[in-house]
Order: C-alpha cells, then sequence, then structure tokens
C-alpha cells in the first residue's frame, strides 16, 4: 500500500518568506508526528497529533512555527518568517494508536534550504 | 532533557564480521525503546519496538535486547553485508504525557566494506 508521502521534497526559498510543509499519511494511521534534523544533528521531534486529541506542541522551536491537521488525515507544517537555521531536513511520520507502541512510518522527507 | 546516547558514533566492519552496538537511555520513566535503519537517500524504516524489561527481538540476521533497569539496548548485526550499511537510530518513549513523543540518538554509522 502507499507509505508516508511528503511534498516538496526539495524546497529552496529566500529569509523572511513563509513556507508549507506537506505530509500525507498512511490511510487509517490515527497519529502523525513531524520531526526535523538539522546538520549534523540527531532527529528532533517537533509536534504530533493523535486523533482528534489536541496535539502535543512540545517540541515547537519558536512560534514562527505551527502545524495542523485537517480531517484527521493531511498535515501541514507552516514556518513564518524563515530563517537560515530552519534549514533541515524535515520527516514527517505516522503510525496506529500510539498507545499500543507501534512503529512509526516515515516519509521521504523535504529538504528545505534557506538562503 | 532526555539523554538518548548511542555508541559507536561509526563503525566499519568487513562484510562477514558481527557487529553491535548500544543505546543508552534514561531507566526511569520507561515506555518503550524503538530501532531504526535510515539508508542514504531513504527514509527511515522500523526494525523493532522493544517494551519488556529482558525483551530480545530478531528480525532475519539482526537482533536487538533491552535492559530497562540500567538503560541500555544493544543491536547486532550478524555476518554484517554491504547492504546493511546505513544509520541504525534508537529512540526512547518516556510514556506518561509523553506517549507519542520519541526521543532519538545521534545514531551509529554503520559501513560494510565488500
Amino acid at each position: 500500500g502507499a507509505g508516508v508521502s511528503q511534498s516538496p521534497s526539495n524546497k529552496v526559498t529566500e529569509k523572511g518568506k513563509d513556507v508549507e510543509l506537506r505530509c500525507d499519511p498512511i490511510s487509517g494511521h490515527t497519529a502523525l508526528y513531524w520531526y526535523r534534523q538539522s546538520l549534523g544533528q540527531g532527529l528532533e521531534f517537533l509536534i504530533y497529533f493523535q486523533g482528534n486529541s489536541a496535539p502535543d506542541k512540545s517540541g515547537l522551536p519558536s512560534d514562527r512555527f505551527s502545524a495542523e491537521r485537517t480531517g484527521g488525515s493531511v498535515s501541514t507544517l507552516t514556518i513564518q518568517r524563515t530563517q537560515q537555521e530552519d534549514s533541515a531536513v524535515y520527516l514527517c511520520a505516522s503510525s496506529g494508536d500510539f498507545y499500543s507502541n507501534q512503529p512509526q512510518h516515515f516519509g521521504d522527507g523535504t529538504r528545505l534550504s534557506i538562503l | 532533557i532526555l539523554n538518548v546516547e548511542q555508541s559507536p558514533q561509526s563503525l566499519h566492519v568487513q562484510e562477514g564480521d558481527s557487529t553491535n552496538f548500544t543505546c543508552s537511555f534514561p531507566s526511569s520513566n520507561f515506555y518503550a525503546l524503538h530501532w531504526y535503519r535510515w539508508e542514504t537517500a531513504k527514509s527511515p524504516e522500523a526494525l523493532f519496538v522493544m517494551t519488556l524489561n529482558g525483551d530480545e527481538k530478531k528480525k532475519g540476521r539482526i537482533s536487538a535486547t533491552l535492559n530497562t533497569k540500567e538503560g541500555y539496548s544493544y543491536l547486532y548485526i550478524k555476518g554484517s553485508q554491504p547492504e546493511d550499511s546505513a544509520t541504525y537510530l534508537c529512540a526512547y518513549n518516556a510514556g506518561g504525557t509523553s506517549y507519542g513523543k520519541l526521543t532519538f540518538g545521534q545514531g551509529t554509522i554503520l559501513t560494510v566494506h565488500p
């Protein structure tokens, strides 16, 4: 079946612009996660959504970052007024109910470069 | 701050060698430990999710053990092949109010030379 799909695969933009990254999870998966990997760093948790519960936003690095998940499916991560330190690979993952300890299935990521 | 450490940072082995690496994590508030394999230009692939102290999981030539009391997990690869070359990531889930939150280690980069 179809895996987690992310778009765009690459994004180059100028400092100060807003960007939107999209994630289409595996059908039926109730949990959706966003991570990023900056150069030389490990995978960093940003936010997760579980069903209709309020998302855990504890990993968002600043108020320039926001995410939403519409209809319990597709998610959009928005970065406003981008800065050079936002350059990273942004990964989305989905899983079944995370209380049951299911593995996360990752997309191929969006490589974001801020000039 | 949750500290998840992986060692070694990188490893070079010859084809056919067996190898292992370590993931250490806080021994309190344990909920689960995940292992992923991340090949270059691909997305991370789940290997194991481990939840019970003493757990041992196996997938082909790869196996993993878990010690939640002392806070470590080992990943073993038997008879390494060039296609095993990848970054191996472990991720810790503390549960509680953070059920969905995985804290990843920096990874172990494995290179298997033919």
